[in-house]
């Protein structure tokens, strides 16, 4: 059974500190990871992809993966009040999504 | 920016009647993709479909279920008989294929199914 483990949170971020969020995955094949961003009552929403070791940055956020640890994680530097949403951590062994539960996130003004 | 649009954005119906959710895919996509969310859980894979064919399907995705891509843009979701637990927000995805595993999804906005 695949598993992708996530701590729901909530996680509450002052704004402008650094959100820090993680997950776990089980099937060591696996070669894609995606988070998405999903607001209440709304659909997925691709904020980052990452497919090799190491980290990958874009604007404000930035994903590291450790495949030897099978451990993705997301930072969102200067944390905004917008950024709070849920964010859920996919992955991709074979043309289909497998999900986390989600890490709701807070960004307290 | 092109994006995957989904109808209708809520669907109400009998427990035991059919429904159909219709997604039109990015026009340049060839994978299409159906996920589930019952309230408060997981997004759950439910089955992807090229070429034509379904290519991976979940447990979740039995007989009720079906997928059909009837003309050039359309992409449907058939549950033939529904149950209450059926009752969820469905999602469609599209992906351009042409990346393998590394494959983005695009997600369309959900419809809303309630079996009462």
């Amino acid at each position: 059974q695949k598993e992708v483990e996530q701590n729901s949170g909530p996680l509450s971020v002052p704004e402008g500190a650094i959100a820090s969020l993680n997950c776990t995955y089980s099937d060591r094949v696996s070669q894609s990871f995606f988070w998405y961003r999903q607001y209440s009552g709304k659909s997925p929403e691709l904020i980052m992809s990452i497919y090799s070791n190491g980290d990958k940055e874009d604007g404000r956020f930035t994903a590291q993966l450790n495949k030897a640890s099978q451990y993705v994680s997301l930072l969102i530097r200067d944390s905004q009040p917008s950024d709070s949403a849920t964010y859920l951590c996919a992955v991709n062994p074979n043309y289909q999504l497998i999900w986390g539960a989600g890490t709701k996130l807070i960004i307290k003004p | 920016e092109p994006e995957v649009t989904q109808t209708p954005s809520h669907q109400v119906t009998q427990m035991g009647q059919e429904v159909i959710l219709r997604c039109v895919p990015i026009s340049n996509h060839l994978y299409f993709y159906w996920y589930r969310q019952i309230l408060g859980q997981k997004v759950e894979f439910l089955v992807s479909f090229y070429n034509n064919e379904i290519s991976e399907k979940s447990e979740i995705f039995d007989d009720q279920f079906s997928v059909e891509r009837p003309d050039g843009s359309n992409f449907t979701l058939k549950i033939r008989s529904t149950k209450l637990e059926d009752s969820a927000m469905y999602f469609c995805a599209s992906s351009l294929g042409l990346a393998g595993l590394t494959d983005t999804q695009y997600f369309g906005p959900g419809t809303r199914l309630t079996v009462l």
